[in-house]
């Protein structure tokens, strides 16, 4: 049974681009949900995602997107990157219904300058 | 306003000591309670969980506990090992699909 998997393990990016980070769920796992770890903060999240749609959404703007793909991989998309983006990006998975366990990947380390 | 609160940023304990990490929340409507403990360079990895139902979780040298009407929570490790020198962060959710709300979390050292 293969982990979550995260891809590209660090990014640079200057104010005003975009990024799209990615993610492959744990085997077997069909939820997965997104969060934003600031420097000193827990992580925060962004949304999940089941079959393919996103089914809860935190306090993020409309800029942060995703997608789920057939195969549970999922991806990340940020528009128009701002400095308080720079962040850890992890990704969790689960199984539906199997609440309080979620595994997560190591995450992106993302910087905006 | 945060919902899920640890209030101590690190604590140091000498190895075979027990360590004692606390989490306070707010929102009653949380039903699972989670610890994980986080590495450098990796993501956080799921230690033990209790449900709102049960006053206490034990695995191993971890063991759980949940005072509902305090609305806060305590991770006990016993003994204290120095591979346990991490990040604790303290999790809550609410009951179906709800997302997972972390504390800041704790730094913990243990010294051999």
């Amino acid at each position: 049974e293969t982990g979550v998997t995260q891809s590209p393990t660090h990014l640079i990016k200057t104010r005003g681009q975009q990024v799209t980070l990615r993610c492959s769920s744990q085997s077997g796992h069909n939820t997965v949900s997104w969060y934003q770890q600031a420097l000193g903060q827990g992580p925060q999240f962004i949304f999940q995602y089941y079959r393919e749609e996103e089914n809860g959404r935190g306090n993020f703007p409309p800029r942060f997107s995703g997608l789920q793909f057939p195969n549970y991989s999922s991806e990340l998309n940020v528009n128009a990157l701002e400095l308080d983006d720079s962040a850890l990006y992890l990704c969790a998975s689960r199984r539906e219904g199997y609440q309080e366990t979620q595994y997560f990947g190591p995450g992106t380390r993302l910087l905006v300058l | 306003d945060q919902q899920v609160k640890q209030n101590s940023p690190s604590l140091s304990v000498q190895e075979g000591r027990i360590s004692i990490l606390n989490c306070d929340y707010t929102n009653s409507m949380f039903d699972y309670f989670l610890w994980y403990k986080k590495y450098p360079a990796e993501g956080p990895t799921f230690l033990i969980s209790i449900s709102s139902i049960k006053d206490k979780n034990e695995d191993g040298r971890f063991t759980v506990f949940l005072n509902k009407s305090a609305k806060h929570l305590s991770l006990h490790i016993v003994p204290s090992q120095p591979g346990d020198s991490a990040v604790y962060f303290c999790a809550a959710s609410g009951s179906g699909n709800t997302p997972l709300v972390f504390g800041k979390g704790t730094r913990l050292s243990v010294i051999a």
